[in-house]
């Protein structure tokens, strides 16, 4: 089976500028989580979707973070402006249901000029 | 919250010989416990996981204790490979109800040819 595809993969911006991220998780995965990677460092919960809704978002910066799943499928994060300090990778992950088996996409790798 | 502590930090074994990575969590409520191992610029991918019901899994060469009255967890890896060199994450969750998982800060192994 296809696993979780994330778009793009190296993404270099100037701060202040916006960008999002797309992800697309395994199929008939309704549980899908959006993390974030700092070096050195293990993955952090952002955002956590049961099929289109967001029923944990309590780590988001919602000030400058935004994320959606409209269908219950494909996902994008977006950041609007962007910080020095948002520079990490950011990985999406799915599973059926529950914590259990949680498979991680390649992620994005953000940089912040 | 959840809060999971992870040792060493760092861990170099001869090829051939056993590695242990440790893991201690704080909430008691914490019933599944997955290992992930994270090669250079790759996604996290999921090796094995327990969950609270079982006190020991095994798979092939890799296998996970657990121990919750003193909540903590142990990932054993026998007859060491160089393939075996990677980032491994150990995390825990309180499972449905509160999906989230909790990184610890991971471990850097090293299997020395």
């Amino acid at each position: 089976e296809a696993g979780v595809v994330q778009s793009p993969r190296y993404k270099i911006i100037e701060k202040k500028q916006p960008v999002a991220f797309w992800c697309n998780p395994i199929s008939g995965h309704n549980t899908l989580y959006w993390y974030l990677q700092n070096l050195g460092q293990g993955p952090e919960l952002l955002i956590r979707y049961e099929n289109e809704e967001a029923v944990d978002d309590s780590q988001l910066p919602k000030d400058r973070f935004s994320a959606e799943r409209l269908k219950g499928v494909d996902s994008t994060l977006k950041i609007q402006p962007a910080e020095l300090g948002d520079s990490a990778v950011y990985l999406c992950a799915s599973s059926l249901g529950g914590p259990w088996e949680q498979y991680f996409g390649p992620g994005t790798r953000l940089t912040v000029t | 919250g959840e809060n999971v502590e992870q040792h060493p930090s760092t861990l170099s074994v001869q090829e051939g010989d056993s590695a242990v990575i440790k893991c201690t969590y704080s909430d008691s409520a914490s019933n599944y416990f997955p290992w992930y191992k994270q090669e250079l610029g790759k996604r996290p991918q999921l090796i094995i996981d327990i969950r609270s019901n079982v006190g020991e899994k095994k798979d092939q060469r890799i296998a996970v204790t657990l121990n919750k009255t003193a909540k903590h967890f142990s990932l054993h890896i026998t007859e060491t490979q160089p393939e075996d060199s990677a980032v491994y994450f150990c995390a825990a969750s309180v499972g449905f109800g509160n999906e989230k998982l909790t990184f610890g800060t991971g471990t850097r192994l090293t299997i020395i040819p």
